[in-house]
């Protein structure tokens, strides 16, 4: 079945750092979305990206889908505390009603 | 609107019991779907639905029952808790469960089973 790895597992960061975490999956992805979890809390949608090679911005986040449609990034400029939790990827291929989300990425910002 | 309701939020169950997790939405959505949610496993998708009636199995169903009766509610049903299960859970829904529709998350329940 369909695998979508994210890495790094685990990062932590001094404050104004920047902050990368990739995705790939095993398949080709129609779409990838990426959701925040902050601590104690659920998964809240962040976007999607949809085109090969599309890029996104939000203030300080970047996401880029790749070329092939099997790897995302999400990059978080000049962190803040506010950054803290965890970061999926989620990926559909091969029938709409699946998704399937990365392992997930929990960023540790220190002041 | 409530958007996406989950009960209870802690569970503590003895190997062999039964439960029933309640997952409610009020968005009028037709996809609803669980996840469950483990250290360094990510979300992995239990079970989901498509519409009332409507039911398919995820990626980890075993020890899993579900149904969907109606269009507001899919409960997630433990016939005989293991240790195993000892994870948090959480509903999700979507309008349609199509490619471009993001999901909506309940606050999620916390299990354990000793």
């Amino acid at each position: 079945g369909q695998q979508v790895m994210q890495i790094p597992q685990y990062q932590h960061v001094q404050e104004g750092e920047d902050f990368t975490t990739y995705c790939n999956s095993s398949t080709t992805l129609s779409n990838i979305q990426w959701y925040k979890q902050r601590p104690g809390g659920h998964p809240v949608f962040l976007i999607q990206l949809v085109k090969s090679g599309e890029v996104k911005k939000q203030k300080r986040l970047t996401f880029q889908f790749g070329e092939a449609k099997k790897n995302s990034s999400l990059h978080i400029t000049a962190t803040q505390t506010t950054d803290v939790g965890t970061y999926f990827c989620a990926g559909r291929s091969g029938g709409y009603q699946k998704v399937t989300f990365g392992t997930g990425t929990k960023l540790q910002v220190i002041p | 609107n409530a958007g996406v309701t989950q009960t209870p939020k802690f569970q503590v169950l003895k190997t062999g019991q039964s439960m029933t997790l309640q997952c409610a939405q009020d968005m009028n959505h037709e996809y609803m779907s669980w996840y469950r949610q483990d250290p360094g496993m990510g979300l992995r998708l239990i079970h989901y639905s498509v519409g009332a009636g409507i039911t398919d199995q995820g990626e980890v169903p075993n020890g899993y029952n579900v149904s969907r009766s109606t269009t507001e509610d899919f409960p997630l049903r433990l016939l005989s808790a293991a240790p195993s299960q000892t994870s948090v859970y959480f509903c999700a829904s979507s309008y349609s469960g199509r490619d471009n529709e993001k999901l909506f998350f309940g606050s999620g329940t916390q299990l354990s089973v000793l």
